[in-house]
């Protein structure tokens, strides 16, 4: 089975503009959550779809937004990117979410100038 | 609210045994993870342990969980060069909804 695949790989954009992540799971998993990775906060979990759904949302502003598509596909979308934006976002897919193992993709490393 | 501390840093000799600790704080846990992480990389699942079992056994890879003091350990025996990364331990509690809690992650730095 292919891993969980993320585009772009890296990403360069300027305060005030929007980006849009993609995020392709394993096939079969239904559930697809996203993580911010910086080296002052660590991972911190930013939301996690289901069958369509925003069941589960971290404390991140309402600039960070996501959907997913009816394949499970996920994309995240930030509009009006700040400087401290710039991080890894990581994709991670399981199952059904809860309870159920999370395989991660390679990550966007998102720079913002 | 969740917590997850891990120490920062393990440095260890090339055929040593490494153990990387972690605590975490919510007794509802269900399932605890460890993650590697190499440079410019995603995260990798090396192994998880179910919260009723004290111990699972994974190849060179030996998790130990205690419950009652809330202490999750990974020890990697043989360690090689190729080990050297970044680990994470991560809880998913009870109805997280795909939230798992990490720590700041362990760097282990393996020396010929």
């Amino acid at each position: 089975k292919a891993g969980v695949t993320q585009t772009p790989r890296y990403l360069i954009k300027t305060r005030g503009q929007q980006v849009t992540l993609s995020c392709s799971p394993i096939s079969g998993h239904r559930s697809v959550s996203w993580y911010q990775q910086t080296p002052g906060q660590g991972l911190q979990f930013l939301f996690e779809y289901f069958s369509e759904t925003q069941r589960n949302k971290g404390n991140f502003p309402g600039r960070f937004s996501g959907r997913q598509f009816s394949n499970s596909r996920s994309e995240m979308n930030v509009s009006t990117l700040e400087l401290g934006d710039s991080a890894l976002y990581l994709c991670a897919s399981s199952m059904s979410g809860s309870g159920d193992t999370q395989y991660f993709g390679p990550g966007t490393r998102l720079t913002v100038l | 609210g969740e917590d997850v501390e891990q120490s920062l840093f393990l440095s260890v000799r090339e055929g040593d045994s490494s153990v990387i600790n972690c605590t975490y704080t919510d007794s509802s846990s269900t399932y605890l993870y460890w993650y590697k992480q190499e440079p410019g990389a995603g995260l990798q699942l090396l192994t998880y342990i179910f919260s009723n079992m004290d111990m699972k056994q994974d190849q060179r890879l030996t998790v130990l969980l205690n419950k009652k003091d809330k202490h999750l350990s990974l020890r990697i025996a043989d360690t090689q060069t190729g080990d050297s990364a970044i680990y994470f331990c991560a809880e998913d509690y009870g109805g997280s909804q795909g939230n798992l809690i990490f720590g700041k992650g362990t760097k282990l730095s393996v020396k010929p």
